[in-house]
């Protein structure tokens, strides 16, 4: 099955430094990858999300780049703010197979100080 | 995405009983998940809820201690039988709406559960 690894575990960036989470993946197969924020007490919410047929995606601050070969990809956060303060995971779909299930890498905790 | 309503949002329960926990979406999804979050750790798949068929388990779980339901396409159950203190965690219920070139799965709020 496909195995998720994350890096760094925990991040600490100045206010408006950038930030850089890594993942990298197992199954070659897998083509969706998205990652989720999770504040304290919040359920996951999704920010952003890339398939296999493109290389980089960006929205606002955040942008997303994947290298198939490699089978790793990155998030990258410019002009951190405090609120960006959270726990962050990436995970990996193969949306080619019979399940659909998502394989979470362990997590980030990002803290940004003001 | 789809509208996921998730009760009850926290229970403390006492050892060897059950609590169900419910998930209601808002539109109709083809993909119903449940996952176990343990304090500060990652998301792990407990079962895929399956419409109309008996609950896909990931190993390490099995039906007789999380039961799931799924009568149909906008709601789900799971039950967490038999409780030890083991089982105190966040329970979140999931769901995949494909949308176009995206899937968007979304979470529920989760269910904070404290066995005692």
């Amino acid at each position: 099955g496909e195995n998720v690894e994350q890096h760094p575990s925990t991040l600490s960036v100045q206010e408006g430094d950038s930030a850089v989470i890594k993942c990298t993946y197992s199954d070659s197969a897998s083509n969706y990858f998205p990652w989720y924020k999770q504040e304290l007490g919040k359920r996951p919410q999704l920010i952003i999300d890339i398939r296999s047929n493109v290389g980089e995606k960006k929205d606002q601050r955040i942008a997303v780049t994947l290298n198939k070969t490699a089978k790793h990809f990155s998030l990258h956060i410019t002009e951190t703010q405090p609120e960006d303060s959270a726990v962050y995971f990436c995970a990996a779909l193969n949306s080619g197979g019979s399940n659909y299930k998502l394989t979470f890498g362990k997590g980030t905790l990002l803290t940004v100080n003001p | 995405s789809a509208v996921i309503s998730q009760k009850p949002s926290r229970d403390i329960c006492q050892r060897g009983t059950s609590l169900t926990i419910q998930c209601q979406v808002d539109s109709q999804v083809t993909m119903m998940f449940w996952y176990r979050q343990q304090p500060g750790q990652s998301l792990t798949l407990i079962a895929t809820a399956n419409q109309g068929s008996e609950a896909t388990y990931e190993s390490g779980f099995v039906i007789d201690k999380f039961p799931i339901s799924r009568p149909n396409l906008t709601f789900s159950t799971l039950t967490v039988s038999n409780m030890s203190p083991e089982d105190s965690s966040i329970y979140l219920c999931s769901v995949a709406s494909n949308r176009g070139s995206n899937y968007g799965y979304t979470f529920g709020s989760g269910t904070r559960l404290t066995v005692v």
